[in-house]
């Protein structure tokens, strides 16, 4: 069974039309990150939650923000998407790797969310 | 800064050629490396994790091994649906997962 879902699979969007890519994850994992991945590289942390702590990259645009209402679900937000926001919106879920005790710190991630601007 | 390298970015084998992916990394304190198998269009597979040098984890034909500076993903025998790209993501202490680029691996019949 699936357990970082990620809905939906895939989103076309308008240019400037603002857009919302959900996540859901059965884990209880304490932390939530959002990337974004464009073709042929490495994963780009957006943003994670630490709980209901919100913790944002210094270099991740205005455009994007994010929602955690609760400890199963998060919310990526793009205000006007551009197309150079076009991607794969990958969402991943983990213990707290920054406690220094914590064991089994691996990442799990959703199919992901392809997002096409036109 | 914190940095993960990946080589080769691409490697075609024949069915049944073995050979190794290298993820270098260069972190301050390094928790976890983690391997990740990514096939087209969905998100990452977890398949590893080491947190030692001199730790060795094996999973049908892929072994990943760990040093002090880099990582081998060690693939024996591969069949066509071990295509994909592999990823290794480095962990430092206190701080998030660290990716690099991927492998793209091709295995042809």
């Amino acid at each position: 069974d699936a357990m970082v879902i990620q809905n939906p699979r895939y989103q076309v969007t308008q240019f400037g039309k603002p857009v919302t890519l959900s996540c859901s994850q059965t884990l209880n994992h304490n932390v939530m990150y959002w990337y974004q991945q464009k073709s042929s590289q490495a994963p780009k942390l957006l943003f994670h939650y630490y709980d209901k702590d919100f913790n944002n990259e210094a270099d991740t645009p205005d455009n994007f923000q994010s929602r955690r209402p609760n400890t199963s679900f998060c919310f990526l937000d793009i205000r006007s998407p551009g197309l150079g926001d076009a991607a794969m919106y990958l969402c991943a879920t983990s213990r707290a790797p920054m406690l220094v005790n914590s064991l089994n710190t691996e990442a799990f991630f959703g199919q992901g969310t392809r997002l096409t601007v036109v | 800064e914190d940095q993960v390298t990946q080589s080769p970015e691409a490697l075609r084998l024949q069915e049944g050629e073995s050979s190794s992916l290298n993820c270098s990394y260069t972190v301050s304190g390094l928790r976890g490396l983690f391997w990740y198998r990514q096939d087209p269009g969905k998100g990452p597979e977890f398949l590893f994790t080491l947190y030692s040098a001199g730790e060795e984890k094996e999973k049908e034909r892929l072994k990943a091994t760990l040093t002090k500076k880099e990582s081998f993903l060690h693939i024996t025998a591969p069949k066509p649906e071990d295509s994909a790209t592999y990823l290794c993501a480095a962990l430092p202490y206190g701080q998030n997962f660290v990716f690099g680029p991927g492998t793209r691996l091709s295995v042809l019949p």
